[in-house]
């Protein structure tokens, strides 16, 4: 079954701990994201990979790390989270369709609350 | 990067035909439009995609005009359980595809 895995699915954790979100995908996908949703913002791009050792920031990177030394894995990598990262996380994959268009295939969230 | 712009909600009843409209006036030449469905605390899920005229499968049918500034999304007979927010998604397709504009989206809300 195509999946894309995130853990920790709920995490709270205190200001300054470092903490990593794992996501995993096993379409042999070239493309993977990170996405976090609040309230009234809708979903906001952090960063996306588009293969193996190439990444790139999206809208909101700061505060954030990543890094994709193998294709279905993706980490998001909280150096010292801080309570304005207190959301709820999506890890994407996807591939360019044969007939040009794409689909995304999104994890099932992960809910981080810093204190 | 291909912006867009969605009403922010809309409400209908069961039985009734919803269609959502989204504006993308920065539309690429390559660019493909596609819509997202999301409940909540779940990730968004494909509903459809096209890149001009119009293009129907089981759950919705996307109209797009000649121009391709706009699309529509069309719901038959909503029911209860297509209360969600929904996406419309331009990729950026320059010279990536990673760089993706989700927005706010679509708040349906379907009423018994």
């Amino acid at each position: 079954e195509a999946q894309v895995t995130q853990n920790p699915r709920y995490l709270i954790t205190v200001t300054g701990k470092k903490l990593t979100v794992t996501c995993s995908q096993n379409m042999n996908h070239e493309y993977m994201s990170w996405y976090r949703q609040d309230p009234g913002l809708g979903l906001r791009q952090i960063y996306y990979s588009m293969n193996v050792e190439v990444t790139d920031k999206g809208d909101v990177p700061e505060g954030y790390k990543v890094s994709r030394k193998e294709k279905r894995n993706f980490p998001l990598i909280l150096e010292s989270p801080s309570p304005n990262q207190t959301s709820l996380y999506f890890c994407a994959s996807s591939s360019r369709d044969r007939g040009g268009g794409n689909t995304i295939y999104f994890g099932e969230g992960s809910w981080l609350t810093v204190v | 990067l291909a912006k867009t712009t969605q009403p922010i909600s809309m409400d209908s009843y069961e039985g009734q035909e919803v269609n959502i409209t989204c504006s993308h006036n920065n539309i690429a030449t390559n660019d493909y439009i596609t819509w997202y469905q999301q409940f909540p605390s779940q990730g968004p899920r494909f509903i459809i995609q096209g890149y001009k005229t119009k293009v129907t499968n089981e759950v919705a049918s996307l109209f797009i005009p000649a121009d391709r500034k706009s699309s529509t999304l069309s719901l038959p007979r909503v029911s209860l359980s297509d209360t969600a927010v929904y996406y419309c998604l331009v990729g950026d397709r320059g010279s990536t595809l990673g760089r993706l504009y989700f927005g706010r989206g679509t708040q349906l809300t379907v009423w018994p």
